[in-house]
């Protein structure tokens, strides 16, 4: 099995809101990762947490506020965006952080329109 | 810095062999994926290659010349549903850290 799922599908906001993007996988990996992908771009990396402790922050703006409950989840707080902001946000997982070829499995992705 | 070049658009037709070529400067490189992913959806993987020279999977295949900076992926006996954009991706660094070339959107015509 290497599904990876994503809640919501798709999230409406305004600029005042707070709104979280949830990811859950069960295969076991120790690392997880959050995309940011606009339309007919590739996907950008945010963030990447190994054994639950974030080890990358791609220079992402504060209002995007990530959070590793456990190795299974992982979160992703959304403060005060901008109409730029709106994109598809991608979760994905890979079996450790560490050096190495790890597949990185992503699930369906949160559709976010900000308004 | 990063640098991932490859073709925007490609054209095939059904039955016919596609070639997508991948040319990157990236620091730390550690080795190569490909991936697929439909509009609207998330990227699936299809292949990885550390080593030079070509991994065979089905109908897929890729290349890799950590020398030249060089990758390719190789689609045989292409069906309508490969229509798809075709990302490349070079994996450095110790944290499995991916960066995606800008994809190649492959139309394949009847």
């Amino acid at each position: 099995d290497t599904e990876v799922t994503q809640t919501p599908k798709h999230l409406v906001m305004g600029m005042t809101n707070k709104k979280s993007l949830k990811c859950e996988q069960h295969m076991g990996h120790r690392a997880m990762y959050w995309y940011k992908q606009k339309a007919k771009k590739p996907p950008e990396l945010m963030f990447v947490y190994s054994y639950e402790k974030l080890s990358i922050n791609e220079s992402v703006p504060s209002r995007f506020s990530p959070e590793c409950p456990n190795s299974s989840l992982l979160n992703l707080h959304l403060h005060a965006l901008q109409p730029e902001d709106s994109a598809l946000y991608l979760c994905a997982s890979s079996q450790a952080g560490g050096a190495g070829t790890d597949t990185q499995y992503f699930g369906p992705g949160t559709r976010l329109t900000v308004l | 810095g990063q640098n991932i070049d490859q073709p925007t658009e490609m054209t095939a037709t059904e039955g016919a062999i596609v070639q997508i070529n991948c040319t990157y400067q990236t620091s730390g490189f550690n080795g190569l994926f490909w991936y697929q992913q439909h509009a609207g959806e998330a990227p699936t993987f299809l292949s990885y290659n550390v080593l030079d020279g070509l991994e065979e999977k089905g109908r897929f295949s890729s290349f890799l010349s950590r020398s030249k900076g060089y990758s390719y992926l190789l689609l045989k006996e292409l069906q309508m549903k490969d229509s798809a954009s075709y990302l490349c991706a070079p994996f450095s660094g110790g944290y499995n850290k991916l960066i995606f070339g800008a994809g190649t959107r492959l139309a394949v015509h009847p």
